[in-house]
């Protein structure tokens, strides 16, 4: 089993459509989690770091499953800027060096 | 504010031929440094991580190395490249203490020819 795995979709969705992502992972002992976006050809960027009560930016809203090991980002009222690979990444022990990253979710809002 | 720059953007090589990427990170002290690649389509893979001066971890055994001369300044080099080390190499900090949260560099994109 991967250490991290996403759904590649794409995810084609409707502007104005609420669209969701899951992401699993394997290490019962993870720590911290965080979602990147990153556009074609660009760098990842930090979209949010995920808390273990669930936490909310604007249109998106992260949320853990600890029991079932999956952490989740929903975006309401997709915009066509919103099109982008969401990466998933963990941090399997706080502190620790590395992160581990999803190979990514590709969302494609359609207008 | 923290900034991070790596350089050059694109660079198109010929296979046997040296490389040198480098990245250097501003307004932060003794951050982990990270180099990573991703190949066309693919996710991201750590070549090399570093938590200070002269401090090197490899992940994936192949023909790049790393170094880390000063405490914000990290080099990709290669003494002979192959086709299979085109990509986009993409450098990235984080602090040393806390959650981890790496921040990208714009990436340099090779290709060998």
């Amino acid at each position: 089993r991967k250490e991290v795995e996403q759904d590649p979709g794409p995810f084609n969705v409707p502007e104005g459509a609420t669209v969701a992502f899951n992401c699993t992972y394997s290490n019962s002992a993870s720590q911290s989690f965080f979602w990147y976006r990153q556009d074609c050809r660009k760098e990842p960027k930090l979209l949010m770091s995920v808390y273990s009560s669930g936490n909310e930016d604007g249109r998106f809203t992260a949320q853990l499953n600890r029991a079932s090991q999956y952490i989740s980002l929903l975006i309401r009222d997709s915009k066509l800027s919103d099109s982008a690979t969401y990466l998933c990444v963990v941090n399997p022990r706080g502190g620790y060096q590395k992160v581990t990253f999803g190979t990514g979710t590709k969302l494609q809002v359609i207008p | 504010s923290q900034t991070i720059h790596q350089w050059p953007a694109t660079l198109v090589q010929p296979v046997g031929s040296p490389l040198s990427l480098e990245c250097t990170v501003e307004g932060t002290s003794n951050p982990n440094l990270y180099w990573y690649r991703q190949a066309a389509g693919r996710g991201l893979q750590l070549l090399f991580y570093s938590v200070g001066i002269g401090q090197i971890s490899s992940e994936v055994p192949q023909n790049l190395s790393a170094s880390r001369p000063q405490d914000r300044q990290f080099i990709l080099s290669s003494k002979k490249l192959l086709l299979s080390d085109s990509g986009f190499y993409l450098c990235a900090w984080s602090n040393p203490s806390g959650v981890n949260i790496q921040y990208f560099g714009a990436g340099t994109r090779l290709s060998v020819l």
